[in-house]
């Protein structure tokens, strides 16, 4: 079973700055997708970014990015330049293709507050 | 907006009675996942639909039931409600049968179901 862990569940930012937020998974997949969702107040959940296992390079969205280090297994979201709009939920999940099962499970999120 | 359409936003009901939840997913997409949200156990996989046929079950209540019609369109329907049921339900879209993981979920903004 895969299984995500959120360690933060609350983290506060000053406006303009950057924040890691940070995200550990298992798994023993060789091919594995690793993603990150936002959800703000509002409820929708907002795909951010995504890093495939065999990607040597770290994924970037805009003022996104992915920290991934294999080896230690985690994921860690990267956002530089934080914006009063950042404040919102983040869950970390990844997607793996066990027999007929394909699915998404997720961390339980990081509240991000951004203090202007 | 992600494309992904779900009504309707909001659900009140009574316990024992049964409801419908629509979604209809991204042009093109032809994998649609239905997730429920709740403050307990946070972000769950239900199940899967790809192209109209039934590719992978999660922690889905037998009580609960879904299906993708011709135009791609999937329902949830949930009968014999119980307070516990309340939580947000999500669906998202994709475009393959997630044979590998770097298909990206879109999601929908979600079906708040309040059962009283």
């Amino acid at each position: 079973a895969q299984k995500i862990t959120q360690t933060q569940p609350g983290m506060f930012v000053q406006e303009k700055e950057a924040v890691t937020l940070d995200c550990t998974y298992d798994t023993s997949d060789q091919s594995y997708g690793l993603f990150w969702y936002k959800q703000p107040s509002s409820g929708e959940m907002i795909f951010l970014i995504y890093q495939g296992s065999y990607d040597e390079q770290n994924a970037t969205e805009g003022r996104y990015s992915l920290n991934f280090q294999k080896a230690r297994k985690s994921a860690n979201l990267v956002i530089s330049a934080s914006q009063l709009g950042d404040s919102a939920m983040y869950f970390c999940a990844t997607l793996y293709s066990g027999a007929g099962s394909y699915q998404l499970t997720f961390g339980k999120g990081t509240k991000l507050s951004v203090i202007p | 907006d992600s494309g992904v359409t779900q009504t309707p936003k909001h659900l009140i009901t009574a316990t024992g009675q049964r409801v419908t939840l629509r979604c209809s997913p991204r042009s093109g997409d032809l994998s649609v996942y239905w997730y429920q949200q709740s403050l307990d156990q946070g972000l769950q996989f239900l199940i899967q639909y790809y192209n109209g046929e039934e590719r992978a079950k999660g922690n889905i209540l037998e009580r609960f039931s879904a299906q993708q019609f011709p135009d791609l369109h999937s329902e949830l329907n949930l009968s014999s409600l119980e307070l516990g049921d309340s939580a947000l339900y999500f669906c998202a879209s994709s475009v393959r049968d997630q044979e590998d993981s770097t298909d990206t979920q879109y999601f929908g903004p979600g079906t708040r179901l309040t059962v009283l």
